[in-house]
């Protein structure tokens, strides 16, 4: 089945430092969305991404839908404590009325104060 | 507060047994997906409903089972329950399953088999 490759897996970092992370798939999607999930919780929609070559912002957060349409990436800037968790990239992909939504394996993002 | 519901929140029952996992939509949402989560795991998906019909399918095992009721709300059904099936299982919903479409997640049921 269709996968979408995120990394990396996991991230060790200072408070205030600036976090990368990215997908890529070997398909076409047409819709990126990333998530954080807290531990127990469900997932939490952080950016949605329609365009090819889409930059957005929420906060000190900033993603890009890559122009090949197969990779994004999500930005955090200034890292604080309760950016902790783990991200997950999404890719919407399929014909019309069939999609699916599909996860990457998720970035788990470790903050040392 | 995503406006997705999932109930129970948690679940514990014995191997061989059948449960039903429960998810309410948002309000206005047509289209629902169920999703797998073992320990420290991704999330894996398992089945689609669009306004009661099932649109897409993942890697859901044969015991299980799912569907969307008239008032849009779904049920996942997993029977014959192993030790492995312990995970967390979350509904998410969208409005449809058009492109650019977001999909909001409930909070989740863990589902512990002993």
């Amino acid at each position: 089945g269709q996968q979408l490759n995120q990394s990396p897996q996991s991230m060790f970092i200072q408070e205030g430092e600036d976090v990368s992370m990215n997908c890529t798939s070997s398909s076409i999607f047409n819709t990126w969305l990333w998530y954080k999930q807290d531990p127990g919780e469900g997932p939490v929609l952080l950016i949605a991404l329609y365009k090819a070559g889409e930059l957005t912002s929420n906060g000190r957060l900033t993603a890009q839908f890559g122009i090949t349409r197969k990779d994004s990436f999500l930005n955090i800037s200034a890292s604080i404590p309760s950016d902790v968790g783990i991200y997950f990239c999404a890719g919407h992909s399929g014909l019309q009325g069939a999609q699916k939504l599909v996860f990457g394996q998720g970035t788990r993002l470790t903050i040392n104060p | 507060d995503s406006g997705v519901t999932q109930t129970p929140k948690h679940l514990i029952t014995a191997t061989g047994q059948r449960v039903t996992l429960r998810c309410s939509p948002r309000s206005g949402d047509l289209s629902v997906y169920w999703y797998q989560q073992s320990l420290d795991q991704g999330l894996q998906f398992l089945i689609q409903y669009y306004n009661g019909e099932e649109r897409a399918k993942g890697n859901i095992l044969e015991r299980f089972s799912a569907q969307q009721f008239p008032d849009l709300h779904s049920e996942l059904n997993l029977s014959s329950l192993e030790l492995g099936d312990s995970a967390l299982y979350f509904c998410a919903s969208s409005q449809s399953t058009g492109f650019g479409t977001e999909a909001f997640f409930g909070q989740g049921t863990r589902l512990t088999v002993v």
